[in-house]
C-alpha cells in the first residue's frame, strides 16, 4: 500500500521561502509509471495544482505560480520536495503531496496534507 | 490555460436522489478528466478518470461521461456516506486544472 507523508514547518514569515518535503513508502519513487504532485487548498476553498516531477527530475509547474516554485526529487531517500518563494498570506493552505499516473494523469494517493500559516 | 467551471456549486439532495454534476472545460481536453470527493479535512479521493473510468474499489453507483468540454459525474442513487464536496480535475499540455467545486448537501 503507497503511502505518502507531508512534513516541514507550519508557519512561515512573509517574504520567506516555504519547504515542503513529501516521503513516499509502500513503493518507489523511481517508477516510471508516476509522476509526483504538490496541491494545495487555502483554507475553505478549492484545490490548486502546483507542480509534479518525474523521477528523471523533469519538472512542470502551474504557470500561475512557476516564476516561485521549485520542485526536486531524491530517489536515494524516495522523496520529493517543494520550495515556495517570496510567500505571502494568500500562501496560506492545506498542502498535500500526491501520485499522478502518467497515463491516467489523476491523482490516485493523496498525503493527508499539511496546513502552512504565513504570518508573522 | 484551460478554466473548468463546475454547477452548481451547492447541491441539496435526499438519499436515493439521483444527483448530476456538471464540469465545463474552456477548451477541449479530449478525454482527460477526472472526478474526487473530498470530505471535511480530508484528502480528495479519486472516483473517476479518464472521464469515465471508474477507479478501483470505487462504487458502481458513481458514473462520469463526455467528452472535449463538457462532463458529467452521475450518482445513481445518493447514499448517506456521499455528502461532500466534488471536484473536476483536467490535464492538457503536461498542466493540471481543477474546478471550483460542488458541495452536496442534505436536503
Amino acid at each position: 500500500q503507497v503511502q505518502l507523508q507531508e512534513s516541514g514547518p507550519g508557519l512561515v514569515k512573509p517574504s520567506q521561502t516555504l519547504s515542503l518535503t513529501c516521503t513516499v513508502s509502500g513503493g518507489s519513487i523511481s517508477s516510471g509509471d508516476y509522476y509526483w504532485s504538490w496541491i494545495r487548498q487555502p483554507p475553505g476553498k478549492g484545490l490548486e495544482w502546483i507542480g509534479y516531477i518525474y523521477y528523471s527530475g523533469s519538472t512542470y509547474y502551474n504557470p500561475s505560480l512557476k516564476s516561485r516554485v521549485t520542485i526536486s526529487v531524491d530517489t536515494s531517500k524516495n522523496q520529493f520536495s517543494l520550495k515556495l518563494s517570496s510567500v505571502t498570506a494568500a500562501d496560506t493552505a492545506v498542502y498535500y503531496c500526491a501520485r499522478v499516473g502518467v497515463v491516467v494523469v489523476a491523482a490516485d494517493y493523496w498525503g493527508q496534507g499539511t496546513l502552512v500559516t504565513v504570518s508573522s | 490555460d484551460i478554466q473548468m467551471t463546475q454547477s452548481p456549486s451547492t447541491l441539496s439532495a435526499s438519499v436515493g436522489d439521483r444527483v448530476t454534476i456538471t464540469c465545463r472545460a474552456s477548451q477541449s481536453i479530449s478525454s482527460w478528466l477526472a472526478w474526487y470527493q473530498q470530505k471535511p479535512g480530508k484528502a480528495p479521493k479519486l472516483l473517476i478518470y479518464k472521464a469515465s473510468s471508474l477507479e478501483s474499489g470505487v462504487p458502481s453507483r458513481f458514473s462520469g461521461s463526455g467528452s472535449g468540454t463538457e462532463f458529467t459525474l452521475t450518482i445513481s442513487s445518493l447514499q448517506p456516506d456521499d455528502f461532500a464536496t466534488y471536484y473536476c480535475q483536467q490535464y492538457n499540455s503536461y498542466s493540471l486544472t481543477f474546478g471550483g467545486g460542488t458541495k452536496v448537501e442534505i436536503k
